[in-house]
């Protein structure tokens, strides 16, 4: 059975702070990941994808994989109270169908 | 920038009645997802489409839902007879390589 388990938190963190969310899976064939955003009631939204091992930064955030240890990480710098949210993270699982194994997300809190 | 379209946005039905919703994915994305998601949980596959061919749909109650993809671009998820346990948002997806793009979900209420 193919999983990914995330901390369902919630995750406090003061604003300013750096938010890290983690997340391991069980399928060493996963060859790509993905972190998505979902706000109360909204749908989920794309923020980063890796697929290297090692550190991938896009403006305040940064994503790292390990394969070794089958970990994957989302870094959030500067936080602010619009990044309240809960981050899904999502392994592909490497077949040519594309499928998708999601964790169940971890709710972060921004403190002002 | 292109999206994913969903519609309705919000439904509200009275359990055994119908209900349908649809889904226009990304022009050129072959991969459709079909997803459930209650609050505080993951979206959980419903059913996946590769072009017009479902590819995994292990997990969809085929008692009472049906998905298509007849020509390989829109899709309709139906459930018949709607059940209170049913009550969800409902996710569309699409995808070509990396990362799904998600619609904006619709929003069923069964009472």
């Amino acid at each position: 059975q193919k999983e990914v388990e995330q901390n369902s938190g919630p995750l406090s963190v003061p604003e300013g702070a750096i938010a890290s969310l983690n997340c391991t899976y069980s399928d060493r064939g996963s060859q790509s990941f993905f972190w998505y955003r979902q706000y109360s009631g909204k749908s989920p939204e794309l923020i980063m994808f890796i697929y290297s091992n090692g550190d991938k930064e896009d403006g305040r955030f940064t994503a790292q994989l390990n394969k070794a240890s089958q970990y994957v990480s989302l870094l959030i710098r500067d936080s602010q109270p619009s990044d309240s949210a809960t981050y899904l993270c999502a392994a592909h699982g490497g077949d040519s169908n594309y499928q998708l194994i999601w964790g169940a997300g971890t709710k972060l809190i921004i403190k002002p | 920038e292109a999206e994913v379209a969903q519609s309705p946005r919000y439904k509200i039905t009275e359990k055994s009645q119908a209900v349908a919703f649809w889904c226009d994915p990304i022009s050129g994305h072959a991969t459709l997802y079909w997803y459930r998601q209650i609050l505080g949980q993951g979206p959980e596959l419903l059913v996946q489409f590769q072009d017009e061919s479902v590819v995994d749909d292990s997990q969809l109650p085929k008692d009472r839902f049906s998905a298509e993809r007849l020509k390989g671009v829109d899709s309709t998820l139906k459930i018949q007879p709607a059940e209170l346990g049913d009550s969800a948002m409902y996710l569309c997806a699409s995808s070509r390589e990396m990362g799904a793009f998600f619609g904006q979900g619709t929003r069923l209420t069964v009472v």
